[in-house]
């Protein structure tokens, strides 16, 4: 398996500008995860999904994130507009909730977000 | 809430144990675990350990659980190189989410 797949994997963009972050859990896990990492606040859990379905969201910092997962291969995470305080590495994990494995999260290997 | 502490810093010689410590607060905890984070990488899941455990050993890797006094420790024998990094201890408290510390970043000296 390719483990959790995140895209792009580095991103620069300017203040103002809309930043969308994509995640591939792997195949047969059915919960996603978002976090956030930062040196001021360490690893930050925004959002957690269950079968496509947003559980909760109460770690998303502001109305200018929003993310979705339309299917159970992919899933984004939207940052409109962006502001330099969004600078930091953003996350995304995956588990499956039933059987073999399902007291692990897998992470993928993050989005290094960069807002001048 | 819950809260999970680690000691930010830790330094020792090549050879040498490492034991990295991590106190939780949730008693309910079902599941405690390491992970390792290398320079510009993610997370990578080291071991974990079942809160009815005591103790669980994975090569060099050692987890120690002290479920009455809410304390987890990693002990790394024969430190190398290459273990330089940051650990994270994590909770798993409910039905999905982890909770996870500040991390440790190791620093291994030649």
């Amino acid at each position: 398996d390719a483990g959790v797949i995140q895209s792009p994997r580095h991103e620069v963009t300017e203040m103002g500008q809309e930043v969308t972050l994509r995640c591939k859990p792997i195949s047969g896990h059915n919960s996603l995860f978002w976090y956030r990492q930062t040196m001021m606040r360490g690893l930050e859990l925004l959002i957690y999904f269950n079968n496509n379905v947003p559980i909760d969201d109460s770690g998303m910092p502001e109305d200018r994130f929003s993310a979705k997962m339309p299917n159970a291969s992919f899933s984004t995470l939207k940052i409109q507009p962006s502001e330099p305080r969004d600078s930091a590495v953003y996350f995304c994990a995956s588990r499956r909730t039933q059987g073999p494995g399902q007291e692990t999260q897998y992470f993928g290997p993050g989005t290094r977000l960069l807002v001048l | 809430g819950e809260d999970v502490e680690q000691s930010l810093f830790l330094s020792v010689r090549e050879g040498d144990s490492s034991v990295i410590n991590c106190t939780y607060t949730d008693s309910s905890s079902t599941y405690l675990y390491w992970y390792k984070q290398e320079p510009g990488a993610g997370l990578q899941l080291l071991t974990y350990i079942f809160s009815n455990m005591d103790m669980k050993q994975d090569q060099r890797l050692t987890v120690l659980l002290n479920k009455k006094d809410k304390h987890l420790s990693l002990r790394i024998a024969d430190t190398q190189t290459g273990d330089s990094a940051i650990y994270f201890c994590a909770e798993k408290a409910g039905a999905n989410n982890l909770f996870f510390g500040t991390g440790t970043r190791l620093t291994v000296i030649p």
